[in-house]
């Protein structure tokens, strides 16, 4: 079983539809959760990062973190063609720093006009 | 402008022939690391490094080298290259030191294809 469970999709929605990203998770040492999205012939680029349980709202996007049930979410709010891409979730233990990331697979999202 | 930058982009080649990757960031960071990406598989870590002259495995370790004798570069060194290591190739920085709410997720350069014939 792998540490972080993403569905990879793909997943296509309708512009201005609310859209939910989820990942699980096994390993109860992940403190920091963070969202990446990824542009075909671009690297990850950071979305979200939240530490611990709890949600963090940055405009469209909201984040949800869930340590009890080892889940997290991303919601984007008012989804635009713009907004398709690779999404990537990503975590971390509660050491030092973030030098150990585990990333979930990715799941592709297409907004369509 | 704050970038992590990887030449090549592209890169074809035969089994065998020794390779590098170079990765350089301008932004002054401890931590920088390299990553695979395939499908199905996404993103593995090869190596990473807390600071000049400190390096760490990562999950997929096998077949690579890497050294870190200044802060700003963190080349990828495939020694003898294999198909199996045909694959997207990525290189992250971030300061190292932060704990709690203060630590710094990494940030991506726009990664290298590798293919290896």
């Amino acid at each position: 079983q792998k540490e972080v469970e993403q569905d990879p999709g793909p997943l296509s929605v309708p512009e201005g539809a609310i859209v939910s990203l989820n990942c699980t998770y096994s390993n109860s040492a992940f403190q920091y959760f963070m969202w990446y999205r990824q542009y075909s012939r671009k690297g990850p680029e950071l979305l979200m990062y939240t530490y611990s349980s709890g949600n963090k709202e940055d405009g469209r996007f909201t984040a949800q973190v869930d340590k009890s049930s080892k889940y997290i979410s991303l919601f984007i709010r008012d989804s635009q063609p713009s907004d398709s891409a690779t999404y990537l979730c990503a975590m971390s233990p509660r050491v030092f720093g973030n030098e150990k990331l585990t990333f979930g697979t990715g799941t592709r999202l297409t907004i369509i006009p | 402008e704050a970038q992590v930058t990887q030449n090549p982009r592209y890169l074809i080649t035969v089994t065998g022939k020794k390779l590098t990757v170079t990765c350089s960031q301008n932004m002054n960071h401890e931590y920088m690391s390299w990553y695979r990406q395939d499908p199905g598989l996404g993103l593995r870590q090869i190596y990473y490094s807390m600071n000049v002259e400190v390096t760490d495995k990562g999950d997929v370790p096998e077949g690579y080298k890497v050294s870190r004798k200044e802060k700003r570069n963190f080349p990828l060194i495939l020694e003898s290259p294999s198909p199996n290591q045909t694959s997207l190739y990525f290189c992250a920085s971030s300061p190292y030191f932060g704990t709690g709410d203060s630590n710094q997720p990494q940030h991506f350069g726009d990664g290298t294809r590798l293919s290896i014939l």
